[in-house]
């Protein structure tokens, strides 16, 4: 059973709509990821939070925005997507270790999000 | 920057036989970590096992072990007594003691065959 979960599991959204993703870890845990994967190809890093405050942003469009209310919570907020944004969108937690490394990486189950 | 390779797409294995995931990676970093994750067909990433390169002892969990070699940058996975539910696609990852985020590789596709 994971310890991240993640709602909805599908989203299907029109490229007008506006809509969350929602993340919720419960290993206390001070860092928590987004990442964007395609069919077939690796997870790709979106951002990455370091105790609640935004450290990695992996450049990614204006239209996703991710929020971080507390440490156990992570939203990633859509908006004016484009078809090609389909994908899974998984979200992870791991503990932060002494000078701010971070260890392996505990993942939910993802989001299955269609544009039309 | 850096960079992690499986050479091998896809590959299958009988169930009950033993099989290897081929990894390889580039880095200048002395110390780093190094993971198997898999990802089932239900698209859940599933961390498999770790490695501390400063550990010369390699990684097992169950039927899973490492062979690690550090000097040839290389990092593979043995599966032992495959199980259909070993099924699923493999990436292999790497990060730097104090990085913040994981350098995926491109995933090996495993079939176990009954």
């Amino acid at each position: 059973d994971t310890e991240v979960t993640q709602t909805p599991k599908h989203l299907v959204m029109g490229m007008t709509n506006k809509k969350s993703l929602k993340c919720e870890q419960h290993m206390g845990h001070r860092a928590m990821y987004w990442y964007k994967q395609k069919a077939k190809k690796p997870p790709e890093l979106m951002f990455v939070y370091s105790y609640e405050k935004l450290s990695i942003n992996e450049s990614v469009p204006s239209r996703f925005s991710p929020e971080c209310p507390n440490s156990s919570l992570l939203n990633l907020h859509l908006h004016a997507l484009q078809p090609e944004d389909s994908a899974l969108y998984l979200c992870a937690s791991s503990q932060m270790g002494l000078a701010g490394g971070l260890y392996e990486q505990f993942f939910g189950p993802g989001t299955r999000l269609t544009v039309l | 920057a850096q960079t992690v390779t499986q050479s091998q797409p896809e590959m299958s294995v009988q169930e009950a036989e033993t099989v290897t995931l081929s990894c390889t990676y580039d880095t200048s970093e002395s110390n780093y970590y190094l993971f198997w994750y898999k990802q089932p067909p239900s698209r859940q990433m599933i961390l498999v096992i770790r490695q501390e390169a400063y550990k010369q002892q390699n990684a097992t969990e169950n039927r899973f072990s490492v062979n690690f070699q550090k000097a040839a940058k290389s990092f593979s996975l043995k599966i032992s007594d495959s199980q259909l539910g070993d099924t699923a696609m493999y990436f292999c990852a790497f990060m730097r003691i104090y990085g913040q985020n994981f350098v995926f590789g491109p995933g090996t596709r495993l079939s176990v065959l009954p």
